[in-house]
């Protein structure tokens, strides 16, 4: 049972720099997020996708871009590292909320990013 | 904007006490999520409760949602330390989709 699956777990970047966050899930959802958790602090919705070739922005977009190619796969990308980008994220899925799903998410173990 | 509150952030208590925590948001809603995060790991969905008056529980963990008040409690009763986490509760951003927005998540240290 792989559920959601994020790489890496670890990764240093420099300012300025660029990288992708890597994401897959084996439960055909259709919905898929990104999240991103400061320390001591709730998740943010950075963007989502409600089916692939479809994507939106969430609360704080700003910096970072995603893309949908497949229902598989929802890779984040950063670009031009910033230290205000230091925090762990958070990939997610789930079925559209309706009569048979309830549209709770599904999460991966995350990724921790640290900018210096 | 969706805010979700809860409250208290941190809580520490005995192993054996009851406790609640509260969680807050600011638009109609009629679900509500739960779900815990042990430290350093992802989060585990606990409850989703679907509708006005619902009540879900699960071993020392019982859930409710009063969408009027727009209020949902997490009630601990006899804790142990197994339920040291940290808890946080979410809503619907739009009440038709899945965008859902965290509150801030309530520490929970269980001391024996």
């Amino acid at each position: 049972n792989a559920g959601v699956t994020q790489t890496p777990k670890f990764r240093i970047l420099k300012i300025g720099q660029s990288m992708t966050l890597q994401c897959a899930q084996d439960m055909n959802h259709n919905y898929m997020y990104w999240y991103r958790q400061d320390p001591g602090m709730g998740l943010k919705l950075i963007y989502y996708s409600v089916g692939a070739g479809i994507t939106d922005k969430g609360e704080v977009p700003n910096g970072y871009n995603v893309s949908r190619s497949t229902t598989e796969d929802f890779p984040l990308r950063l670009e031009l590292a910033a230290p205000s980008q230091t925090s762990v994220y958070f990939c997610a899925s789930s079925y559209p909320r309706d009569q048979m799903n309830t549209g709770e998410l599904f999460f991966g173990e995350g990724s921790r990013l640290t900018v210096l | 904007e969706l805010k979700v509150e809860q409250n208290p952030l941190f809580l520490s208590m005995q192993e054996g006490k009851n406790y609640t925590i509260y969680c807050n948001y600011s638009t109609t809603s009629d679900r509500l999520y739960w779900y815990r995060q042990d430290p350093g790991k992802s989060l585990e969905s606990l409850f989703v409760l679907l509708s006005n008056g619902a009540v879900k529980q699960e071993g020392r963990l019982m859930a409710s949602l009063d969408t009027k008040a727009r209020l949902s409690t997490l009630h601990i009763t006899a804790a142990v330390h197994d339920l040291s986490a940290t808890y946080f509760c979410a809503v619907d951003r739009d009440n038709a989709g899945n965008m859902l927005t965290f509150g801030g998540g309530t520490r929970l240290m269980v001391k024996p």
